[in-house]
């Protein structure tokens, strides 16, 4: 069974501070997907990670992946305050179907 | 060009009802999936379509079903709702694997 694990779940950290949020998962996946939801929206991709060693920046938001620790990370540069939000972390299930996360709540205050 | 589209936005049933919710892909894109989103169990999947045939399926009872037509469009259908069924669904189009677009969902209330 596939299994995907964030790290932490909830965050609390103040502005202009730095921070990484772990997504490990149990089995290969050629894709691991990074989005965003904001409280009663829908999901908003940020990044797609296709290959080992891949980076990929956004902004304040920096997303990596290790196939072989089978370990992405989602790194978080000055802390704003319109970063808060739930970051999930998805790998592919089966061919377009994702496995998600539980999420991680952020939540940047002054 | 048009986002992913989804009616109704939300939706308030009774226990034993059934429901219809419907998906309008970005145009051109040729798959579309489902997912569940609930406080306890995060996100979860429950099948996608492409060109019309259901190429895979999530762990869901049978009451859960989907299809889709020529057009793209799909619609999901929950039979005999259940108070868990609750939740915030949401459809992904799809051009390819490596791109996945999800709608703003249907939030449904079972009661």
């Amino acid at each position: 069974e596939l299994k995907v694990e964030q790290n932490p779940l909830f965050l609390s950290m103040q502005e202009g501070k730095n921070y990484t949020i772990y997504c490990n998962y149990s089995t290969t996946s050629d894709r691991l997907y990074w989005y965003r939801q904001d409280p009663g929206k829908s999901l908003e991709s940020l990044f797609v990670l296709l290959s080992n060693g891949a980076v990929k920046q956004e902004g304040r938001l920096m997303a990596s992946l290790d196939t072989k620790a089978r370990l992405s990370t989602l790194h978080i540069t000055a802390a704003v305050h319109d970063l808060s939000a739930t970051y999930f972390c998805a790998v592919v299930l089966s061919g377009y179907a994702l496995n998600f996360g539980k999420g991680t709540s952020l939540l940047v205050t002054p | 060009k048009a986002g992913v589209t989804q009616t109704p936005r939300y939706l308030i049933k009774t226990r034993g009802q059934q429901v219809t919710l419907s998906c309008s892909p970005i145009s051109g894109h040729r798959s579309v999936s489902w997912y569940q989103q609930t406080p306890g169990q995060g996100l979860q999947f429950l099948f996608e379509y492409f060109s019309e045939t259901q190429r895979n399926k999530g762990n869901f009872p049978g009451r859960f079903s989907g299809r889709q037509f020529s057009n793209s469009r799909s619609e999901m259908n929950v039979s005999t709702l259940e108070l868990g069924d609750s939740a915030l669904y949401l459809c992904a189009s799809s051009p390819r694997a490596s791109e996945q677009y999800f709608g703003p969902g249907t939030r449904l209330t079972v009661t």
